[in-house]
């Protein structure tokens, strides 16, 4: 299986701040690569896919990049509807593995 | 529109079953694969298994081989997950999501399973 690997597990920060996750991939998955971003009780929300590709309705300040094994997710501007937990996901091979999930919290 | 609809909460004892569905509507069902997902509480997110709506084809993560079948009845565009065998780590919210672009734009609103004695 391939592992994923998110950091960090949680921060703080305040709105507007600029905001980065990493996710590291344990073996090459090219491009395969989404964020996903859940609040509790909701089914997790689809924001970046192959891994720089906004989904349509996502607003512009979520940016993601990188390929090969190293990504991140940045919001530039945090707003207070951003405040959730993000995961990454490869979707490169089966099965399609979770990184652990990164809390993004209210400073 | 897009729409997947999944069964209602369950409680079920250690060693029962469960059954979830997922009725798709707003699009062609035979043209995407359905994943299934779980979530434990307070936990992140565990990849289950994928079915094609198409030809009934699997893959299951194999942790869960041989407890989980996933079916699908094309008459009524619906998806269906079985565990068998609950334990009380089955506890979980369980989602089916729909594959597009290799990503997951579409999913359910979950079901939750609680396993308790």
């Amino acid at each position: 299986d391939i592992q994923m690997t998110q950091s960090p597990s949680s921060l703080s920060a305040s709105v507007g701040d600029r905001v980065t996750i990493t996710c590291r991939a344990g073996q090459t998955i090219t491009n395969y690569l989404n964020w996903y971003q859940q609040k509790p009780g909701r089914a997790p929300k689809l924001l970046i896919y192959a891994a720089s590709t906004l989904q349509s309705g996502v607003p512009s300040r979520f940016s993601g990049s990188g390929s090969g094994t190293h990504f991140t997710l940045t919001i530039t501007g945090l707003q207070p509807e951003d405040f959730a937990t993000y995961y990454c996901q490869q979707s490169y091979r089966r099965p399609y593995t979770f990184g652990q999930g990164t809390k993004v919290e209210i400073k | 529109q897009v729409q997947l609809v999944q069964s209602g909460a369950e409680v079920k004892r250690p060693g029962a079953s469960v059954k979830v569905s997922c009725k798709a509507s707003g699009y062609r069902f035979t043209r995407y694969y359905i994943h299934w997902v779980r979530q434990a509480p307070e936990q992140g997110l565990e990849w289950m298994g994928i079915i094609n709506p198409d030809d009934g084809s699997t893959t299951y993560a194999q942790k869960f081989q041989g407890r989980v079948t996933m079916t699908r009845d094309t008459s009524t565009s619906t998806l269906y997950m079985e565990v068998s065998s609950l334990r009380s780590d089955d506890t979980a919210i369980y989602y089916c999501a729909r594959e597009e672009n290799s990503s997951w734009y579409y999913w359910g609103q979950g079901t939750l399973v609680t396993v308790s004695a």
